[in-house]
């Protein structure tokens, strides 16, 4: 079944640890997204991107790194210099000319110990 | 001013009630607006997605669209207790991205 896989699903870190979360579709999309999540609270968007090697900053973008080799590919690296990263990590992709609609993966909840 | 607002809740409704969740927006140029559900845990999941004004039904779910007063809502008809969850409303960056921004989110609790 097409779908999008986030991996891991649970993930501990220590402080000053970079860490990489795994998103991966066979829905063929173009675009693809994460947002990241804390507890009572909606959705912000970490980064995007629209087309293989392009992506673009979303509204949280520091201390995230991204990269888009892969049409199905767009794994996300939380580095040290992310200064609160526990939450709760969310991979979305659309398809252009659709219906605008994200299609979840998952998603991936960091802990940092 | 946040770009998208919801109240927070919880909004508490008894089974067999009518649910009614709001939310603003303050860009005139949206023009997607979506429904997700997301229970604890999960990942969101999409209920309905609305694009011009007035009102669009799907079983028991209701979207209602008012592009003039920028609000946009979703009514749960005949409300169970599996609608229990955190309803968040999105709207489309309206720069054609394919962005989505996201309100807080409101949690349903409906009571047996």
């Amino acid at each position: 079944d097409g779908g999008i896989t986030q991996s891991p699903k649970y993930l501990f870190r220590k402080e000053g640890q970079n860490v990489t979360l795994s998103c991966e579709q066979n829905l063929n999309h173009d675009a693809m997204y994460w947002y990241r999540q804390d507890p009572g609270q909606g959705l912000r968007l970490i980064y995007y991107s629209q087309i293989v090697n392009d992506f673009q900053k979303g509204d949280i973008a520091e201390g995230y790194s991204v990269s888009r080799e892969k049409k199905e590919s767009f794994p996300l690296t939380v580095t040290s210099a992310q200064k609160n990263p526990t939450a709760f990590y969310l991979c979305a992709s659309s398809n252009w000319g659709g219906t605008g609609e994200l299609f979840f993966g998952e998603g991936s909840r960091l802990t940092v110990l | 001013q946040k770009e998208v607002e919801q109240n927070s809740g919880p909004l508490s409704v008894p089974e067999g009630a009518i649910a009614s969740l709001n939310c603003t927006y303050s860009d005139r140029g949206s023009q997607s607006f979506f429904w997700y559900r997301q229970y604890s845990g999960k990942s969101p999941e999409l209920i309905m997605f609305i694009y011009s004004n007035g009102d669009k039904e799907d079983g028991r779910f209701t979207a209602q669209l008012n592009k003039a007063s920028q609000y946009v809502s979703l009514l749960i008809r005949d409300s169970q207790p599996s609608d229990s969850a955190t309803y968040l409303c999105a709207v489309s960056n309206p720069g054609n991205t394919g962005k989505l921004i996201f309100g807080q989110g409101t949690t349903l609790q409906v009571k047996p």
